[in-house]
């Protein structure tokens, strides 16, 4: 196990598009998070996973934004109807219950 | 609400200087703080936490409860420390335990 993969590592969309974001995390970490970080800003939480529970949302996560963990492994991201607001880098994390977190890549994405 | 401040965006400094980036934190319960490095074109990594109370890559950071810090430190910088740093607060409370609360970052430049 290499750590936590993202893809994809980049994205040009049109505003308007909608886009799916993938992570996979450490095999054995049961939580999961995703942040976003805008230029020139720490990474923001958006929300997280517990195995394939999703227990909390940032108010940062508009109606547009959509995430699942269907089987408490991989994650995916959901943009709707996106905006030019919405270019960003997204970030997943992986960690075991009470324990650091460990980064993917991240997602670059950009909304022409 | 918990926040974490960096203060200094860019820090600079010559090989073999002392360095300290600071970080300020506000948060109601007990504090567990962290430090993230993000080097150029890598994911971002944990570099220390403050309950291991350890040194890594000769970095040194001590809670100061009474004054809400976690200041990192080394004695000695080196040209690879150059970096871009960010100071992190845990949320560990309830539901929202896990949740990273991200300082803004500092971009320390180490010249040789």
């Amino acid at each position: 196990d290499t750590g936590v993969s993202q893809d994809p590592r980049h994205k040009i969309t049109k505003r308007g598009q909608n886009v799916t974001f993938r992570c996979d995390p450490i095999s054995e970490h049961n939580r999961l998070y995703w942040y976003r970080q805008t230029l020139g800003q720490g990474p923001e939480f958006l929300t997280y996973f517990q195995n394939e529970a999703q227990l909390e949302k940032s108010r940062l996560l508009s109606d547009r934004f959509s995430a699942e963990r269907p089987k408490g492994s991989f994650s995916t991201l959901e943009i709707q109807r996106t905006e030019q607001g919405d270019s960003a880098m997204y970030l997943c994390a992986s960690s075991a219950p009470r324990k650091t977190q460990y980064f993917g890549p991240g997602t670059r994405l950009l909304v022409l | 609400a918990q926040r974490v401040t960096q203060p200094e965006k860019l820090l600079s400094v010559f090989k073999g200087a002392p360095v300290e980036l600071k970080c300020n934190y506000s948060y109601s319960g007990s504090p567990e703080l962290f430090w993230y490095v993000q080097y150029s074109r890598q994911r971002l990594q944990l570099l220390l936490r403050h309950i291991s109370r350890e040194s890594i890559k000769g970095f040194t950071a001590d809670l100061n409860k009474g004054e809400t810090s976690f200041h990192l430190k080394k004695p000695f910088a080196q040209e690879e420390d150059s970096a871009m740093y960010y100071c992190a607060l845990l949320n560990a409370g309830g539901t929202s335990y896990g949740k990273l609360t991200f300082g803004q970052g500092t971009i320390l430049t180490v010249h040789p």
